[in-house]
């Protein structure tokens, strides 16, 4: 059954500083993706990672995917308070049927 | 830009009580899902539809629920009797063909008193 851990489940960090999530998960999956939940929200796409190698960036957050060692990364850059949200990964393991989450990384970026 | 919708947004029930649970995927999406989500807890599957049947389910999706997709717009789930610890959101999502990107609603909180 996959798997799929996620580290660190909580982080408090300052803005300005750069910090990485990271995502491990079981078996071999080749898609890959990150979502953003704000309290008592929804989960909004964030990044879509669906080879080996892919990077991707948007402001700044960075994703990039490992299938190799089954990891994927999701980096943040000068961290501002408005980042603060949890992190989701979540793994497609049949294409079709389901992904599974990760438990998530709780963010809290103090001003 | 395309959304799932999710109606109501929030409902309150008491244990034992019927509940339907209503979302109306993107129009044109194939694939259909639901996932709950106890309160500061991870986001755990229920159920995937597609083709007008269950194509995979999870243990969580036992004989109390049910899925239905009555009129080509619409997906519904059912829970039968609820209980308490069927409180938790309850997200729908859908995706145009497996593994392009699923597209999640707003949610409906479900508390069951």
């Amino acid at each position: 059954e996959l798997k799929v851990e996620q580290n660190p489940l909580f982080l408090s960090m300052q803005e300005g500083k750069n910090y990485t999530i990271y995502c491990n998960y079981s078996t071999t999956s080749d898609r890959l993706y990150w979502y953003r939940q704000d309290p008592g929200k929804s989960l909004e796409s964030l990044f879509v990672l669906l080879s080996n190698g892919a990077v991707k960036q948007e402001g700044r957050l960075m994703a990039s995917l490992d299938t190799k060692a089954r990891l994927s990364t999701l980096h943040i850059t000068a961290a501002v308070h408005d980042l603060s949200a949890t992190y989701f990964c979540a793994v497609d393991m049949n294409r079709d049927d389901k992904i599974i989450f990760g438990k998530g990384t709780r963010l809290h970026i103090l001003p | 830009e395309p959304e799932v919708t999710q109606t109501p947004s929030h409902q309150v029930t008491q244990m034992g009580q019927e509940v339907i649970l209503r979302c109306v995927p993107i129009s044109n999406h194939l694939y259909f899902y639901w996932y709950r989500q106890i309160l500061g807890q991870k986001v755990e599957f229920l159920v995937s539809f597609y083709n007008n049947e269950i194509s995979e389910k999870s243990e969580i999706f036992d004989d109390q629920f049910s899925v239905e997709r009555p009129d080509g717009s619409n997906f519904t789930l059912k829970i039968r009797s609820t209980k308490l610890e069927d409180s938790a959101m309850y997200f729908c999502a859908s995706s145009l063909t497996g593994g392009t990107g699923y597209t999640f609603g707003s949610g409906t909180r479900l508390t069951v008193v």
